[in-house]
């Protein structure tokens, strides 16, 4: 069965720190992926997403994400993170094809910055 | 705001009570979807509609009963459920149903069950 595993379940850095957080995930065909996030008393939201051409994605806020199919990889990465990154990070994972009904979510990764 | 309104944001209910939830999205979207966000666990899709027609029920017990009036409405009916229904519960929608759109999600309704 699909799965999606994010590994850092809180994570805990100071201001301009680098920021890297795991999503691996367990399907072997074609898969889209998104990273949300949920920042305090706000909605979920798109960070970025891949489903094809550069692996390499830059999403809003300076966050980027490498999706590395031999790894079944889509690790979040932002050089130099501010407190207001503080929130809730969720990887999703869709195998579907031509529909949005076999999405997976990690468990999330609570992200707190130290100001 | 994302375009995507639930009510009520919190609901306290009984077991036998039978009670609604619903969402409306202002974003002229096809698709609109219903998650459980439970503590500890990840987000799980219960229920997805296309142009008002159901397209996938996740195995949710019975006691959950979407109903989709119109592209822009969601409301998930609830009857007898039980304490470990408890959960925060997010609707989303996209634009189409395709596994690549984006979904924006609304801010949830806080459900306990007593």
């Amino acid at each position: 069965a699909q799965s999606v595993s994010q590994h850092n379940h809180h994570v805990i850095l100071s201001e301009a720190a680098s920021l890297e957080l795991g999503c691996n995930y367990s399907y072997g065909g074609t898969v889209n992926l998104f990273w949300y996030v949920q920042y305090p008393g706000q909605h979920l939201q798109l960070l970025l997403k891949y489903f094809s051409g550069d692996p390499l994605v830059k999403g809003i806020k300076g966050f980027e994400a490498e999706f590395i199919k031999s790894k079944f990889s889509f690790n979040l990465r932002k050089p130099s993170v501010q407190w207001s990154d503080t929130a809730e990070y969720f990887c999703a994972v869709n195998a579907g094809g031509s529909s949005a009904s076999k999405i997976i979510f990690g468990s999330g990764t609570r992200l707190s910055i130290r100001p | 705001e994302t375009g995507v309104t639930q009510t009520p944001r919190h609901l306290v209910m009984g077991m036998t009570n039978k009670k609604s939830l619903k969402c409306e999205q202002h974003l002229g979207h096809n698709a609109m979807y219903w998650y459980k966000q439970s503590a500890k666990k990840p987000l799980e899709l219960m229920f997805v509609y296309n142009f008002k027609e159901q397209t996938e029920n996740n195995s949710v017990p019975s006691r959950f009963s979407p109903e989709c009036p119109n592209s822009s409405h969601l409301f998930l009916h609830l009857h007898t459920l039980q304490p470990e229904d408890s959960a925060l519960y997010l609707c989303a929608s996209s634009q189409t149903i395709d596994s690549t759109d984006t979904q924006y999600f609304g801010p949830g309704t806080r459900l306990t069950v007593l």
